[in-house]
């Protein structure tokens, strides 16, 4: 079974300023999809990047992009320009890339992401 | 396009009670997901649908737990009875099913207080 481990539970970025957030994950397929999800205090799960396993470019989404070390099994989010808005609960996700029972989403536990003035 | 929905949003019943939430996926999106995630985890699935066929309820507690999704398309999942450790956000989640990139859609959920 694939896990997600996320060791930071909480991260503080000052506005304005780059941040980091951690993922590893263990899975011994080679054909899956990884994904970051923001959980503002609304509860709902919103996408913010995706990456697919098979590219080796790092995906990017304005602000935000990814770090996807394949061997290292490490997919870590940096957040640009850090906003007020940014300021949440983001986790780490997992999805095997073959469908049927396979094709759920496992998460992480999650780091909160703080900004301050 | 209108996104999933759920209702009821909050819910606070006493341990033991039975208590039912209500999700409608996005149009056209055969997969459907149950999530529970309790205060300070990561969501935890509990059923997953493909059309109105159960997929996967492995992580379901089917003595006290219940999912049906009829003529797949809402989904209605029910707690009976319920307990303390019940105390959660229900997430209920749909995709498209040959999008496997696209992660899911979700809804805002329900939380559920148990006292």
């Amino acid at each position: 079974a694939q896990t997600v481990t996320q060791s930071q539970p909480e991260m503080s970025v000052q506005e304005a300023e780059t941040v980091t957030l951690s993922c590893t994950y263990d899975t011994s397929e080679s054909d899956y999809y990884l994904f970051w999800y923001k959980q503002p205090p609304s509860r709902q799960m919103i996408l913010v990047i995706r990456q697919e396993a098979y590219k080796q470019q790092n995906a990017t989404e304005n602000r935000f992009s990814v770090n996807f070390q394949k061997a290292a099994k490490s997919f870590s989010l940096k957040i640009s320009d850090s906003q007020l808005g940014d300021a949440a609960m983001y986790f780490c996700a997992y999805r095997s890339g073959y469908t049927g029972t396979a094709s759920k989403l496992t998460f992480g536990t999650g780091t909160r992401l703080q900004v301050t003035l | 396009e209108a996104g999933v929905a759920q209702s009821p949003r909050y819910k606070i019943i006493e341990k033991r009670q039975s208590v039912a939430f209500w999700c409608n996926p996005i149009s056209g999106h055969a997969t459907l997901y149950w999530y529970q995630q309790i205060l300070g985890q990561g969501p935890k699935l509990l059923i997953q649908f493909q059309n109105n066929g159960v997929v996967d309820d492995s992580q379901l507690p089917k003595d006290r737990f219940s999912a049906e999704r009829l003529k797949g398309v809402d989904s209605t999942l029910k707690i009976q009875p319920a307990k303390l450790e019940d105390s959660a956000v229900y997430l209920c989640a749909s995709s498209f099913s040959g999008q496997l990139s696209y992660g899911y859609t979700f809804g805002s959920g329900t939380r559920l207080t148990v006292v």
